[in-house]
């Protein structure tokens, strides 16, 4: 979707190195949901990020909501060879209906030894 | 607990065909939503149930496109008669309805391809 652009399309990162993935909206951020997709299977639930300046982190992986600039941004530390797929970024419609997303086009990330 | 579970992981069909997809949700989610993906249009929502009744079908593509959810831990997308343009993966997901328990599950998803 225009609405929700993310940003690289794709990336290459060597083992080791750090990489982010952003997800800008031109409509109002209710609540941003960021999940993980390998082929073949379905998504994965990884953060959802609901208040402006909230920031989460699972293991490696953190993500932050800004509120003002309608963005977010997926932050990997030392990136593993099991951090390889498409990252979804999902934007929550209205604020009653969380679940009823609307998503973005996907980063695919691709981790080389 | 054994996630949301759907039903065939594959399946090929003529066109013309009726095809007939199945979800279970997570036990104790009220939110039952399908969403297909495509290369084209990537993720996108069909339609999307709350304590077994449609709330929004806004996303569904045509009248060949039917979903149904007869109890809690049941639901199906049909599609009658099924076109090479309906070739998708398709995905159901589930939630809770109350508080912060805001984190939708999804399955497998089922690859659909109709020749």
């Amino acid at each position: 979707s225009q609405e929700l652009e993310q940003s690289p399309q794709s990336l290459i990162v060597q083992e080791g190195k750090n990489l982010t993935i952003n997800c800008t909206s031109s409509k109002t951020l209710y609540g941003l949901y960021w999940y993980k997709q390998k082929y073949g299977e379905g998504l994965i639930f990884l953060m959802m990020l609901q208040k402006g300046g909230e920031e989460k982190s699972h293991e490696k992986i953190t993500a932050k909501l800004d509120e003002k600039k309608q963005q977010s941004s997926l932050h990997i530390t030392a990136s593993q060879p099991s951090h390889a797929g498409i990252y979804l970024c999902g934007r929550a419609m209205t604020t009653d209906s969380w679940g009823k997303l609307q998503f973005g086009a996907g980063t695919q990330v691709v981790v080389t030894p | 607990d054994a996630g949301v579970i759907q039903s065939p992981r594959h399946e090929v069909t003529e066109m013309g065909q009726e095809v007939t997809l199945r979800c279970k949700p997570i036990s104790g989610h009220d939110y039952l939503f399908w969403y297909r993906q495509t290369m084209m249009r990537g993720l996108e929502l069909l339609i999307y149930f709350n304590n077994n009744v449609p709330i929004d079908d806004s996303g569904m593509p045509e009248d060949r496109f039917s979903a149904k959810m007869p109890n809690a831990s049941f639901s199906t997308l049909k599609i009658q008669p099924s076109e090479p343009r309906d070739s998708a993966v398709y995905f159901c997901a589930s939630r809770a309805g109350l508080g912060s328990r805001k984190k939708l599950f999804f399955g497998s998803g089922t690859q659909l391809s109709v020749l």
